[in-house]
């Protein structure tokens, strides 16, 4: 069974651009998450979708931010337009049910210059 | 509110000798208790996990975890490190629900 994959693994762009992540889930999981990490600091909940909606996106940032997940399978997760502070590595997890344990992909390396 | 507190930034350890990762944590209800590795270059992995049940748990790698209601902690132990363990070491806690409140991290390293 292939694990939760995210594409890119490495992201560098200048203040003021566009970026886009990707998360692909384990196949099954409708439940789909994105947290993330700060510089030395814990890992943090962005949001969560069960299929293609939102259940709680409680963690996100600003509205700078922009997460889909349409169809129900993998998402975006949209920083427009990027500031320094939105650097750090975002993760995706997924699991079956809500409440289950949640498998982590490899994570993203933002870095915005 | 729920919270998770690693108090070891980093932790050496030599070879061969056991070690133990502390993490206290803080809910007014039951929880779910987890550590997951973060290996260089790496993503997070599930390392163990407690539910319900035996307060002992086992994980991989040998790494063991024991679940103390009363000092409201889960500190992870393994007797005897190697090379490879050396990681980055994430507590996380979750109230039976989906969302998880993780630790500050605490990064071991295995000296020879």
């Amino acid at each position: 069974e292939a694990g939760v994959t995210q594409f890119p693994s490495h992201s560098v762009i200048e203040k003021g651009q566009t970026v886009t992540l990707r998360c692909d889930p384990i196949s099954g999981h409708d439940n789909l998450y994105w947290y993330r990490r700060v510089m030395g600091k814990e890992i943090k909940f962005l949001l969560h979708f069960v299929k293609e909606s939102k259940q709680d996106e409680s963690g996100m940032p600003n509205n700078r931010f922009l997460a889909e997940r349409t169809g129900g399978t993998y998402s975006t997760l949209k920083v427009q337009p990027a500031e320094l502070e939105d650097s750090g590595v975002y993760f995706c997890a997924s699991s079956r049910g809500t409440g289950d344990t949640q498998y982590f992909g490899p994570g993203t390396r933002l870095t915005v210059l | 509110a729920q919270s998770v507190t690693q108090l070891d930034s980093q932790v050496p350890v030599f070879e061969e000798a056991p070690v133990e990762l502390r993490c206290n944590y803080s809910s007014s209800v039951s929880v779910y208790l987890f550590w997951y590795v973060q290996y260089p270059n790496q993503g997070l992995q599930l390392l163990l996990k407690y539910l319900s049940g035996s307060t002992l748990v086992k994980g991989i790698n040998g790494f063991e975890a024991e679940f103390n209601k009363s000092q409201t902690s889960f500190h992870l132990r393994k007797p005897s490190v190697h090379i490879s363990d050396t990681a980055e070491y994430f507590c996380a806690v979750s109230n039976r629900a989906y969302k998880y409140i993780f630790g500050t991290g605490t990064r071991l390293k295995v000296l020879a």
